[in-house]
């Protein structure tokens, strides 16, 4: 069946390197969407791509979708603490629903 | 957040006892979801609703049922809770751009 890998599972890095989780699925999607999580909290909607190739910014994110739609990647350049948290893709699957990826979840040692 | 609240915000309960957790929403949005999170797992669904009286089983509905008698809530019940059952249920609604917003999550712990 359709599924949504999500790789690393785990990420720690130095406040201020980059940062990338990638997200693989085993179809084509018609969109991909991110959400972050922090400790504690609930996934916040980040950002929906949709086109083949598209890439998308916000402020020090970086969100990608891959040519064929089966991929995207997520980059954060120079970490915060404010970072932290687990960050997850979406993609949707027939019947309005959607499969969630693992996540990654990101440490950022100050 | 979209205006979405969960209750209880957190439950200990013995195996054996039912349970219903219940996801209210303000804005009047079609589709709403319960999903559960689990260490290694992300987030699953459980059920999904549509629409008033119409809902569907997600990948992970086995020992869980709903209801949705009205468009602002969406409950979850746990027949006969189990130990497997102790997670985190979020209850999600879908935007107008098939974005979905959270509630702040339900910690259920089945002892």
């Amino acid at each position: 069946g359709q599924q949504v890998m999500q790789i690393p599972q785990y990420q720690h890095v130095q406040e201020g390197e980059d940062f990338t989780t990638y997200c693989n699925s085993s179809t084509t999607l018609s969109n991909i969407q991110w959400y972050k999580q922090r400790p504690g909290g609930h996934p916040v909607f980040l950002i929906q791509l949709v086109k083949s190739g598209e890439v998308k910014k916000q402020k020090r994110l970086t969100f990608q979708f891959g040519e064929a739609k089966k991929n995207s990647s997520l980059h954060i350049t120079a970490t915060q603490t404010t970072d932290v948290g687990t960050y997850f893709c979406a993609g949707p699957k027939t019947g309005n629903q959607f499969y969630f990826g693992t996540g990654t979840s990101l440490t950022v040692i100050p | 957040d979209a205006g979405i609240t969960q209750s209880p915000r957190h439950k200990v309960t013995e195996t054996g006892t039912p349970v219903t957790l219940r996801c209210h929403q303000t804005e009047n949005h079609r589709y709403m979801y319960w999903y559960r999170q689990d260490p290694g797992h992300g987030l699953r669904l459980i059920h999904y609703s549509y629409g008033v009286k119409d809902t569907d089983k997600g990948e992970v509905s086995d020992g869980y049922s709903v209801s949705r008698s009205k468009t602002e809530d969406f409950l979850l019940t746990l027949e006969s809770a189990t130990s497997s059952q102790t997670s985190v249920y979020f209850c999600a609604i879908r935007g107008l751009y098939n974005e979905q917003f959270f509630g702040p999550g339900t910690r259920l712990t089945v002892l």
